[in-house]
């Protein structure tokens, strides 16, 4: 079935790392793939999106690429934050409306001033 | 502009009682659905509701069901609560299925069974 795996956590940088968090994906079909954030004590957010092969997404530093040869969409940032410390997810949606996702597990990244 | 609210915030259920948990979505949005997300996991799609129907369902049991109103605002409910059914529940609005707009979350509400 249709699935999404991620690197696990937690993973712990210093400030102004580089960060790669790493995403394959299993689908039927053409997905649309995502990265939302959760930030502690809030809701998950939309982080970034792309929802055709080669597209990179971007947002707050933050990319990934849609790599369908690899089927992979790994999420990347130069040079992180304290800010940046969250849980990300990696997912999918095989719906225009985006509204059935199907998430990985979840990473737990931290970072040390 | 309000975002997504969800209530209660908390709540503690004993095995084989019943749960209902309240969602309003963010002003604008038509489309409500909900996710179980267990601790330590990614959230699991439950189900969608949209023009006061169930349009699409995941992998869930009969135990669980919703509603929409007229006002978009939408209810998940639980019978015959399990241990496992403990989580984190989380409701999500957009704009109108097939629009490709993004999901807008609430903070969620923790349920504990016992």
């Amino acid at each position: 079935g249709d699935s999404v795996t991620q690197m696990e956590g937690p993973v712990t940088l210093s400030e102004e790392a580089f960060l790669t968090i790493n995403c394959t994906y299993t689908a039927t079909g053409y997905p649309s793939l995502f990265w939302y954030v959760q930030y502690p004590g809030e809701g998950l957010q939309l982080l970034l999106k792309a929802t055709k092969a080669d597209d990179k997404g971007s947002n707050k530093g933050f990319e990934a690429t849609y790599r369908k040869e690899t089927t992979s969409f790994h999420l990347e940032k130069g040079s992180v934050q304290v800010s940046d410390s969250a849980v990300y997810f990696c997912a999918l949606s095989l719906y225009s409306s985006a509204s059935k996702i199907i998430f990985g597990s979840g990473t737990r990244l931290s970072i040390r001033p | 502009d309000a975002g997504v609210t969800q209530s209660p915030t908390h709540l503690i259920k004993t095995r084989g009682q019943q749960v209902t948990l309240r969602c309003s979505p963010k002003s604008g949005h038509d489309t409500v659905s909900w996710y179980q997300q267990a601790l330590g996991q990614g959230p699991q799609f439950i189900f969608q509701y949209y023009e006061e129907e169930e349009r699409q369902r995941g992998n869930f049991p009969d135990r669980f069901s919703g509603h929409q109103f007229p006002n978009y605002s939408s209810e998940l409910n639980v019978n015959a609560l399990l241990l496992g059914d403990s989580a984190l529940y989380l409701c999500a609005s957009s704009l109108e299925q097939g629009q490709g707009s993004p999901l807008h979350f609430g903070n969620g509400t923790r349920l504990t069974v016992t």
